[in-house]
């Protein structure tokens, strides 16, 4: 496809149950970030890959949540043992640059928690 | 944590007017983007400047950067109600890797 693609676009799940959110890159783009954005609030940074070198965790919330990226392109966001708070929309971005310049964007997965 | 400070939190103006919105951030950057969110979810990358330039056009937009103040500002000018939506400064800054992080975000209202 043309652009970042992300599955499923929404998903509630129970609390306690773990969920894993896909996200398919633009082909060829190097650099990969997950986002998460509370309802009417900024873009709260989680985690961010760059080619093979190892991702910059430091912003996932807790050790509930993990990323991984294979083959340096489709990425996994796994939320384990899922709380209320986790409820939000999760934004993956993908870009070509090395310096963190024009993330592209997609339409994001809406978690509800109940 | 977040790294940039847009304000104001919301602005409503009239069609045909200018629109400025500032971002405030904290730590030397590599650069600044600007980035709109309409309702729904994605955002979209509107323009970028460089933490060694000053001031950067893109039709309507004109962004200026002060990295002695560690700020920047989007002027919106002849604003038009299609403008209405969220706008968001992003820096990109070395960790090892370069991390772009982005503020609040100005909630833009334009009145037609």
């Amino acid at each position: 496809g043309a652009g970042v693609s992300q599955s499923p676009s929404n998903k509630v799940t129970e609390k306690g149950k773990d969920v894993e959110l896909r996200c398919d890159p633009i082909s060829g783009h190097t650099a990969l970030y997950w986002y998460r954005q509370s309802l009417g609030q900024g873009l709260e940074f989680l985690i961010y890959f760059q080619g093979n070198s190892a991702p910059d965790k430091s912003g996932l919330p807790s050790d509930r949540f993990s990323a991984e990226r294979t083959g340096g392109s489709v990425s996994t966001l796994t939320i384990q043992r899922t709380q209320q708070e986790d409820s939000a929309v999760y934004l993956c971005a993908s870009s070509l640059s090395r310096q963190g310049e024009k993330l592209f964007f997609g339409s994001g997965t809406q978690l509800s928690v109940l | 944590s977040q790294q940039g400070e847009e304000d104001p939190q919301a602005l409503s103006i009239q069609e045909g007017e200018n629109a400025t919105m500032n971002c405030s951030y904290k730590t030397s950057i590599n650069n600044l983007q600007w980035y709109r969110q309409n309702s729904g979810r994605g955002l979209v990358h509107l323009i970028l400047i460089r933490s060694n330039e000053r001031e950067k056009h893109s039709g309507r937009l004109r962004v200026t950067l002060d990295t002695s103040k560690k700020s920047s500002s989007l002027l919106i000018t002849a604003s038009r109600a299609a403008d209405t939506a969220s706008y968001f400064c992003a820096t990109a800054y070395s960790t090892g890797g370069f991390k772009t992080i982005f503020g609040a975000g100005t909630r833009l209202f334009v009145k037609a």
